[in-house]
């Protein structure tokens, strides 16, 4: 079955560059979400989107921004890099069947962003 | 704020025996709690998701129960097995009710020993 896709898997930049992260959701997914993951932390919830609306922010910096396409698949920018922001970028997708029900989230392999 | 614990960093048990992992909670009343495998460098993998107004729900070799008013979801695998070792999260839909986000505990590490 297909999975979530993310690109790139690894990147390296420099403080100060700008970066950006993509996610291809499973076919017929509406919603896609988007995680930080610090090393040895729980991922903590940026950003999601429905049907290409901003959906809910969580604890996303100014600095990044983000979008979902006609085609479904969303992108993260990244600007002004910090060595804080080193981590795993995970993107998900679902269905979303409605408030209350569930929605389980169905997870990338994560892009890892260095930044030095 | 809202705040999810769950037991011990790390938990080793002996293959064949049953894990049994805990998530509470505070200050929130989530609709559904969720639980997930994450894998080192890995995204978490969904497991199972019970209901407030459900009690227990199984698959296979897992257990989760739900209790809204200790605030607790208890997570087992019985007959334990080498692979079973990954850390598990507990996840709770959003502190606004929203669905389209989670908030994860900690993560318990699990090391089933052969």
């Amino acid at each position: 079955a297909a999975g979530v896709i993310q690109s790139p898997r690894h990147l390296i930049k420099e403080k100060r560059e700008t970066a950006t992260l993509k996610c291809y959701p499973i076919p017929r997914h509406d919603t896609v979400y988007w995680y930080q993951q610090g090393p040895g932390q729980d991922p903590q919830f940026l950003i999601s989107f429905y049907e290409k609306m901003q959906s809910d922010k969580g604890s996303i910096p100014d600095r990044f921004s983000a979008q979902q396409f006609s085609d479904y698949h969303s992108e993260l920018n990244m600007s002004s890099l910090e060595l804080g922001d080193s981590a795993l970028y995970f993107c998900a997708s679902s269905f979303f069947l409605g408030q209350g029900l569930d929605n389980e989230q169905y997870f990338g392999p994560g892009t890892r962003l260095t930044v030095t | 704020s809202q705040k999810i614990e769950q037991n011990s960093e790390a938990l080793n048990i002996q293959e064949g025996k049953t894990a049994t992992l805990t998530c509470n909670y505070t200050n929130y009343s989530p609709a559904y709690l969720q639980w997930y495998r994450q894998d080192p460098g890995r995204g978490p993998v969904f497991l199972l998701l019970i209901r407030e107004n459900e009690k227990e729900k199984r698959k296979e070799r897992l257990k989760v129960t739900f209790d809204t008013t200790l605030k607790q979801s208890l997570f087992h695998i019985t007959a334990s097995q080498p692979a079973d070792s990954a850390t598990y999260l507990c996840a709770l839909d959003g502190p606004s009710g929203s669905a389209r986000q989670l908030t994860f505990g900690s993560g318990t590490q699990l090391t089933v020993l052969p």
